[in-house]
């Protein structure tokens, strides 16, 4: 079955630049799409397709894509960027896969 | 504003059915490029598919849980469910229904892209006698 594999946990410090990144099969042929899930919340669509973000989604995030790695980049995290982020894509069945999720920890 | 309400027994016994609804409102299920997901997260842990269903009432299951999967559609109420037979306390979990969007952005000629741009809040699930 298709994969897509996050880091655990990442942290960053507030104000500086950091790079959230999923690997998988099926971003060679599919965008990846980037959830944020605070505790206790849904989640919420930040990234999609090739560097789109939804209304409302600061600017801040940004997307990229190489090969089999989708990156999601926020450029001077905020406190309220801490959260649970999961990247997910299609795979070639056309079935859902997600991401295990990264923990960001703003510093 | 499109706005998704998950509804449904929160306590299941183990070996019965899990049935849940989601009720779409501020917009009809079937306009657009829509199709309509559940997703289940157990407490702690990461995001796993179900399934989706298209308006025309076709189906498209994860493959782990396609034997006891059935997602239906009812376009009069503006609602879709879920049928999960022979629960586990595996099934423990909260459950999510989602939008699934098909979009072409026209300007640039790209896509389609595939994404899920709108969520329930969920509605928890436990399975125990």
């Amino acid at each position: 079955s298709s994969e897509l594999t996050q880091d655990p946990a990442v942290s960053v410090a507030l104000g500086q630049t950091v790079r959230i990144t999923c690997q998988g099969d099926s971003l060679r042929s599919s965008y990846a799409n980037w959830y944020q899930q605070k505790p206790g919340q849904a989640p919420v669509l930040v990234m999609y397709g090739k560097n789109h973000r939804p209304s409302g989604i600061p600017d801040r995030f940004s997307g990229s894509s190489s090969g089999d790695t989708a990156s999601l980049t926020i450029t001077g995290a905020q406190a309220e960027d801490e959260a649970d982020y999961y990247c997910n894509s299609r795979d070639s069945s056309g079935s859902w896969v997600f991401g295990g999720g990264t923990k960001l920890t703003v510093l | 504003q499109v706005q998704l309400q998950e509804s449904g027994p929160g306590l299941v016994k183990p070996s019965e059915t899990l049935s849940l609804t989601c009720t779409v409102s501020g917009g009809s299920i079937s306009s657009g490029s829509y199709s309509w997901s559940w997703i289940r997260q157990p407490a702690g842990k990461g995001l796993e598919w179900i399934g989706r269903i298209y308006t025309s009432g076709s189906t498209k299951y994860n493959p782990p849980l396609r034997g006891r999967v059935t997602i239906s559609v009812d376009t009069s109420k503006n609602q879709f469910s879920l049928k999960l037979n022979s629960v586990t306390a595996a099934d423990t979990a909260m459950y999510y229904c989602a939008r699934d969007v098909t979009y072409y952005d026209i300007l640039t000629g790209y896509g389609p892209y595939y994404f899920m741009d709108v969520w329930g809040k969920g509605t928890t699930v436990t399975v125990s006698s």
